[in-house]
């Protein structure tokens, strides 16, 4: 079946700090792959997406790369800004499939 | 351009009281999703929908109920609500089924449900 896993949070970071955000994921197929933002009190955002293998999605800094060989696609920024803090949730769909696998979710906290 | 919006953004209600959620979106999209979002959870899929008048199962539908007469609205029910329905429930969105260039859903705000 399908399922992610997501790096257990909170993490807290100081503003200009390096992002990892781990996401191993596993499929059946040939899943995309997203990443989404909740910031808080609103609704997921799509951050970004990659559709096939080695494929690098990014936005607003934020990059993930599709690795088959791990079947991971983590989450990077070189430099948090305090306005990155927000839950961060990594996705699956299988092409056809009709909906989204979720991750649990990692909060992140950026402080000053 | 408002997209796709939920209502009530808050609602309380008490055991065994019926309950409806709704979502309305503008773009005209086939399919629409209701998922609950849970602590420790992420979001789980409730129902889905692929076009006006269909409508499938997701991972935990127990207790819901679901109708899509027109494509633009997908109303969510609890007929008797439990209070381990207190949660936080997302409507989305997407174009169409199938192909990477469609497959990305699109969210609504969100309705915090509390159950008393």
């Amino acid at each position: 079946g399908n399922s992610v896993t997501q790096m257990e949070g909170p993490v807290t970071l100081s503003e200009e700090a390096f992002l990892t955000i781990n996401c191993t994921y596993t499929a059946t197929g040939y899943p995309s792959l997203f990443w989404y933002v909740q910031y808080p009190g609103e609704g997921l955002q799509l951050l970004l997406k990659a559709t096939k293998a080695d494929d690098k999605g990014s936005n607003k800094g934020f990059e993930a790369t599709y690795r088959k060989e791990t079947t991971s696609f983590h989450l990077e920024k070189g430099s948090v800004q305090v306005s990155d803090s927000a839950v961060y949730f990594c996705a699956l769909s299988e092409g056809g499939a009709n909906n989204l696998f979720f991750g649990t979710g990692t909060r992140l906290t950026v402080i000053p | 351009d408002a997209g796709i919006t939920q209502s009530p953004r808050y609602k309380i209600t008490e055991t065994g009281r019926q309950v409806t959620l709704m979502c309305h979106q503008t773009w005209s999209h086939s399919y629409m999703f209701w998922y609950r979002q849970d602590l420790g959870h992420g979001l789980r899929l409730i129902y889905y929908s692929a076009a006006a008048d269909i409508t499938d199962k997701g991972e935990v539908p127990d207790g819901y109920v679901v109708s899509r007469s027109k494509t633009e609205n997908f109303p969510l029910t609890l007929e008797s609500a439990t209070r381990s329905q207190t949660s936080v429930y997302f409507c989305a969105s997407r174009l169409l089924a199938g192909g990477t260039s469609t497959d990305t859903q699109y969210f609504g705000p969100g309705t915090r449900l509390t159950v008393l």
